[in-house]
């Protein structure tokens, strides 16, 4: 059973600072999706990430993925107040875009 | 207007009762499915179907059925509500050609008293 964690759960930093957040899942799969929610509202698509070693990035954020260590990071460089959301990452199970969730990182930025 | 609608957005039943969530959506994808989130978490897999004629459970299907009237068409029913069912519901769709992105609704809160 395919299981994705994600740490921290929740992540209060200063605007300005740079911090990293971390999805882990356990077995091999190369589809790893990264998701914004803002609270009471849908899933916005960030990045999705679909081979070893992909590297994608828009604005403040960069998702990186490594399938050998089934690991993906999600970078925030030089946080601001509007990046305050849940952050979310999803394996895709089988290939077949069949989504399995992590917790979700709750990220408030505080000026 | 949005790419995938669900409706109601908002909805109270009652214990016991029977209700259905519409999911409708215009970009032409063949795949659907349904989520459910609780709060403070992620999202779980209730059904999904690749088309018209196909249907499988996810992670939690007991006490949800699906319903796919056509290809733009995917309805969630809970035949006999229960409390612990009361979450945020959404639809999602997608398909081969789509660029491998997934697109959700904008989420039906259900509440069951």
């Amino acid at each position: 059973e395919l299981k994705v964690e994600q740490n921290p759960l929740f992540l209060s930093m200063q605007e300005g600072k740079n911090y990293t957040i971390y999805c882990d899942y356990s077995t091999t799969s190369d589809r790893l999706y990264w998701y914004r929610q803002d609270p009471g509202k849908s899933l916005e698509s960030l990045f999705v990430l679909l081979s070893n070693g992909a590297v994608k990035q828009e604005g403040r954020l960069m998702a990186s993925l490594d399938t050998k260590a089934r690991l993906s990071t999600l970078h925030i460089t030089a946080a601001v107040h509007d990046l305050s959301a849940t952050y979310f990452c999803a394996v895709d199970e089988e290939g077949a875009q069949k989504l399995v969730f992590g917790q979700g990182t709750r990220l408030t930025i505080n000026p | 207007d949005a790419d995938v609608t669900q409706t109601p957005r908002n909805r109270i039943t009652k214990t016991g009762k029977r209700i259905m969530l519409e999911c409708s959506q215009t970009k032409g994808h063949d795949r659907m499915y349904w989520y459910r989130q609780d709060p403070g978490l992620g999202l779980r897999l209730i059904y999904y179907s690749f088309d018209v004629k196909d249907i499988n459970k996810g992670e939690i299907s007991d006490g949800y059925s699906v319903s796919r009237q056509a290809q733009a068409k995917f309805s969630l029913s809970l035949e006999s509500a229960i409390p612990n069912q009361t979450a945020l519901y959404f639809c999602a769709t997608s398909d081969q050609f789509s660029g491998n992105t997934i697109y959700f609704g904008e989420g039906s809160w259900l509440t069951v008293v």
